[in-house]
């Protein structure tokens, strides 16, 4: 089981809220990401971080904002949520170091965000 | 740009059968593919890789998958099908090259349903 955690799981929250989805893993990896699952399954990565201070944008557009103050912590905020955010929002974080395990990308068990 | 594309939606399989998952990918350098497997309100977890070597490579609860170069597939194999092995499958690709940086690409995802 990889130590990636998430909270919360489950989010139910009313339009125009702020909410920060929260990421942390105890691996030490530098690299972290963000990804939105929506209804039909697929994955879309919306952020990803290649160590502190460091953050750029997915391939998907996504309103959200994240930070990469710690090694450790890579949350995820939407200043004024929307029915349209209500998704699955899973954080991934994956090592530098050796080739062979470069690139696997360990996941947390999502929060499932509900926006009525 | 990197693509991948799991042209099944579901896959249904009798428990004992062999277990195929279909995945073929697009990049411009030499590819590193990967299987993830989701199960029902958890995230990903990884299954196994191929980043260099034999085409046939071998994961974690008894899949393997084999590369094919020439056909550009990845597909995902079983022998003999679990219940336990119903799931979501996720393929995922990126090309080697450096400009490609860290980030995966990742299918639409197949459904699995074993049945007894």
């Amino acid at each position: 089981e990889a130590d990636i955690y998430q909270t919360p799981r489950y989010l139910v929250i009313g339009t125009g809220k702020k909410i920060t989805l929260e990421c942390s893993q105890t691996m030490g990896h530098d690299k972290m990401y963000w990804y939105q699952q929506d209804p039909g399954m697929e994955l879309h990565l919306i952020h990803y971080s290649y160590g502190v201070n460091s953050t750029e944008k997915g391939d998907l557009s996504s309103e959200s904002t994240v930070s990469r103050i710690r090694t450790e912590h890579f949350p995820l905020t939407l200043e004024s949520a929307r029915p349209s955010h209500t998704s699955q929002y899973l954080c991934a974080s994956s090592e530098v170091g050796p080739r062979e395990r470069r690139d696997e990308q360990y996941f947390g068990p999502g929060t499932r965000l509900t926006v009525t | 740009a990197q693509s991948v594309a799991q042209p099944e939606d579901q896959v249904n399989v009798a428990e004992g059968n062999p277990l195929t998952v279909k995945c073929t990918y697009s990049v411009s350098g030499n590819p590193y593919l990967f299987w993830y497997v989701q199960y029902p309100n958890r995230g990903l977890q990884f299954l196994l890789k191929y980043i260099t070597g034999d085409n046939l490579v071998k994961g974690s609860y008894g899949f393997e998958a084999e590369f094919n170069k020439s056909q550009t597939s990845f597909h995902l194999k079983k022998p003999s099908a679990l219940v336990s092995d119903s799931a979501l499958y996720f393929c995922a690709v990126r090309d080697s090259g450096k400009a490609a940086g860290n980030k995966l690409t990742f299918g639409g995802g197949t459904r699995v349903l074993v049945k007894p």
